[in-house]
């Protein structure tokens, strides 16, 4: 059974800093790995989607990073602002692209003005 | 974008009685759809998938008859929560995926708050 983690469950940073959040998963037979953003009682925000054949993913300040024989995937914020405050998820998904996610849950992101 | 609506976004209901959930995809065919469960503080849990026209998947441990899944139409996916009672409390939100480029779309969330 597929497990997906993600530590630490918050994080509160000052405003400018780089951050990078962790992503691990159990099996590492993926058809791809996808970082989403939440806002508090609100609907998921696709960030990025990094395919199991793909390294990295990149949007604006965001880098994506998928090590898929060790499990592992990061997600990188360059110059965190206020408005990257929420919480982000990972998913995996293992059936192909219409298949169900697999999420972590998710690590809450402070950033501090 | 593909958008996917979602209404109510809030619900408060009386234990014993049954909400029911929409899920719209606005301008494409949802030929999939995915409805999850999310307690506080926790991942987002699978509870069904659904083709349109068929029957819908349910995943190991979710009651089929108490949690109504109907795909009669490409736009159109619904929950209805029977009988709901305060465990039933949670956030459930859905997601679509359908052609030409096959992404995942959510909807934004219905908190269902049983009392």
């Amino acid at each position: 059974k597929q497990e997906v983690t993600q530590i630490p469950a918050a994080l509160s940073v000052p405003e400018g800093e780089n951050l990078v959040l962790n992503c691990s998963f159990t099996d590492s037979a993926i058809y791809n790995l996808q970082w989403f953003r939440q806002d508090p009682g609100k609907g998921l925000t696709s960030l990025l989607l990094i395919q199991s054949s793909q390294r990295e993913q990149t949007s604006g300040r965001l880098n994506a990073s998928l090590d898929k024989s060790s499990g592992r995937s990061t997600l990188y914020i360059a110059a965190s602002q206020p408005g990257d405050s929420a919480t982000y998820l990972c998913a995996v998904s293992i059936a192909g692209a219409n298949s169900k996610l697999t999420f972590g849950k998710g690590i809450t992101l402070s950033v501090r003005p | 974008g593909a958008v996917v609506s979602q209404h109510p976004s809030r619900v408060i209901c009386k234990s014993g009685t049954s909400v029911k959930i929409e899920c719209r995809s606005l301008d494409f065919q949802a030929t999939t759809m995915f409805w999850y469960r999310q307690f506080p503080k926790q991942s987002l849990m699978l509870m069904a998938t659904s083709n349109e026209g068929s029957k819908a998947t349910y995943e190991q441990g979710v009651e089929k008859d108490k949690f109504l899944i109907n795909h009669a139409s490409l736009t159109l996916s619904t929950l209805t929560v029977t009988s709901a009672h305060p465990e039933d409390s949670s956030f459930y939100i859905c997601s679509a995926t359908g052609p030409p480029n096959e992404k995942l779309f959510f909807g934004s969330g219905t908190q269902l708050s049983v009392l």
